[in-house]
């Protein structure tokens, strides 16, 4: 699986959109761009997946480069409660993700 | 609520104990995960079981035995643990594929 690097740690105004930096210059062409988060004390939640096209859904979108060496995953509107680690996540197929250190999101009132 | 429950949340047992987790998941999945996150460390793979079958064992020591009786059940069995291997032990489960994973909320270990 290929390295990904992420920020330590970010804050974000609550109302306001978070983006969420991942790079992954490494990254083979086969390999998905995972993107979870886990609050704590609780088990790792997913948020959203892509392999070459943007993604959206309910509760995130994601960016991926043209290059694929770089994403971004965006919160629009973060509240309290997206307070969390996020985590991304290059692989295959295979169901074995590898996490890193994550990036510490704290959305401020 | 997740759809993969783990038992117990929370569990203390000394060097000697023998004790087992336990994760069930009623998600129609065919993949099972346990995973170890440590104090300030990031999440640690341990063991993959796809259709009942175990497909990954990440250099895990024996104190730790799987057991996965169906696709819906997952256990640890823990045997004469140490004090570093209290951590938050975590299952996971997951359709075949480039599906994602759910986990559970985990079961916080201390090994006194």
């Amino acid at each position: 699986d290929a390295k990904t690097t992420q920020p330590t740690s970010m804050d974000c105004a609550e109302g306001r959109a978070a983006n969420l930096p991942c790079n992954h210059s490494t990254i083979s062409g086969n390999e998905y761009v995972y993107w979870y988060r886990q609050i704590h004390s609780q088990g790792p939640q997913y948020i959203i997946h892509g392999l070459k096209n943007n993604e959206t859904n309910e509760m995130a979108s994601l960016i991926i480069t043209e290059d694929r060496k770089s994403s971004t995953l965006i919160l629009p509107h973060a509240t309290l409660r997206d307070t969390a680690v996020y985590y991304c996540i290059v692989k295959t197929g295979a169901n074995n993700l590898f996490f890193g250190t994550g990036t510490r999101l704290t959305v401020i009132p | 609520e997740t759809g993969v429950t783990q038992t117990p949340r929370h569990l203390v047992m000394g060097m000697t104990n023998k004790k087992s987790l336990k994760c069930e998941q009623h998600l129609g999945h065919n993949a099972m995960y346990w995973y170890k996150q440590s104090a300030k460390k990031p999440l640690e793979l341990m063991f993959v079981y796809n259709f009942k079958e175990q497909t990954e064992n990440n250099s895990v020591p024996s104190r730790f035995s799987p057991e996965c009786p169906n696709s819906s059940h997952l256990f640890l069995h823990l045997h004469t643990l140490q004090p570093e291997d209290s951590a938050l032990y975590l299952c996971a489960s997951s359709h075949t594929g480039e599906r994602p994973l759910h986990f559970g909320n985990g079961t916080r270990l201390t090994v006194t």
